[in-house]
C-alpha cells in the first residue's frame, strides 16, 4: 500500500518568513495530493491540492509543487502570519479509479509562526 | 449550509459498551468517510461510502460498522468499545464522487474508552 512520510514534524518560523513542508510517497500510481490545515479543536480543512498532471499550483500565499519522478511534493507558505500556525497534513491517493477513497496521510507538521 | 455536523463532540464509554457516532452533511455530497486521529499521527480511514446503500472498508475497519441509508447521514457504530478505540473521530464528505477524496471535515468526536 501507499506510505507517506512528512517532514519536519515541527517547524517554527518568524512572521513574514517562508515555510516549507515536504512529503514523500511510495505508490507511483498515486495521482492526487491534497494538503490540509488543522487548527486546535477543529477538523482538517482542505487548503490546496495538486494532481499528477500538474507540477505546481498556487493560491495566494500558498503553493504546492510536485516531483513525480522523485515521488515527493511540498507545501510552500510565503509571508507567514500568526494565523498560519496550525498542524498541516499532506495526503496521497489514487483518485479517479476503482481504488479511490483510500487516502494515506502523513503524520502532520506543527507550524508555529512567531510574531 | 451547516457543512458536516458530528455529534456528540465528547463521549466517555466503558469497555464493552456500544454507541453510534453521528455524521450528517447538508451539501448533497455522495462521498462520505470516517477517520480516526491518534496523537502525533495522521488520519486513518475506517470506512467510506460512495453513495447511499454503498459502503466499503478502509485501513482500520475492525470493531466498527457503518451504513448509508440516505445521502445525508453516515453513522459509525462501535460494536463493543475497547480502550484501543480511544481517539478523535472525524467524518468527511466530498462533492466529487469521481475523486472520492475528503474535502469537508466535521469538527470531530473525542471518544474515551475506560
Amino acid at each position: 500500500g501507499e506510505n507517506v512520510e512528512q517532514h519536519p514534524s515541527t517547524l517554527s518560523v518568524q512572521e513574514g518568513d517562508s515555510a516549507v513542508i515536504k512529503c514523500t510517497y511510495s505508490d507511483s500510481a498515486s495521482n492526487y495530493f491534497p494538503w490540509y490545515k488543522q487548527e486546535l479543536g477543529k477538523g482538517p480543512q482542505l487548503i490546496i491540492d495538486i494532481r499528477s498532471n500538474v507540477g505546481e499550483k498556487k493560491d495566494q500565499r500558498i503553493a504546492v509543487t510536485l516531483n513525480k519522478t522523485a515521488k515527493h511534493f511540498s507545501l510552500h507558505i510565503t509571508e507567514t502570519q500568526p494565523e498560519d500556525s496550525a498542524v498541516y497534513f499532506c495526503a496521497a491517493s489514487r483518485a479517479y479509479n476503482t481504488n479511490a477513497g483510500k487516502s494515506t496521510f502523513g503524520d502532520g507538521t506543527t507550524l508555529t509562526v512567531k510574531p | 449550509n451547516a457543512g458536516v455536523t458530528q455529534t456528540p463532540k465528547f463521549q466517555v464509554l466503558k469497555t464493552g459498551q456500544s454507541m453510534t457516532l453521528q455524521c450528517a452533511q447538508d451539501m448533497n455530497h455522495e462521498y462520505m468517510s470516517w477517520y480516526r486521529q491518534d496523537p502525533g499521527m495522521g488520519l486513518r480511514l475506517i470506512h467510506y461510502s460512495v453513495g447511499a446503500g454503498i459502503t466499503d472498508q478502509g485501513e482500520v475497519p475492525n470493531g466498527y460498522n457503518v451504513s448509508r441509508s440516505t445521502t445525508e447521514d453516515f453513522p459509525l457504530r462501535l460494536l463493543s468499545a475497547a480502550p484501543s478505540q480511544t481517539s478523535v473521530y472525524f467524518c468527511a464528505s466530498s462533492r466529487d464522487r469521481a475523486s472520492n477524496q475528503p474535502q469537508h471535515f466535521g469538527d470531530g468526536t473525542r471518544l474515551s474508552i475506560l
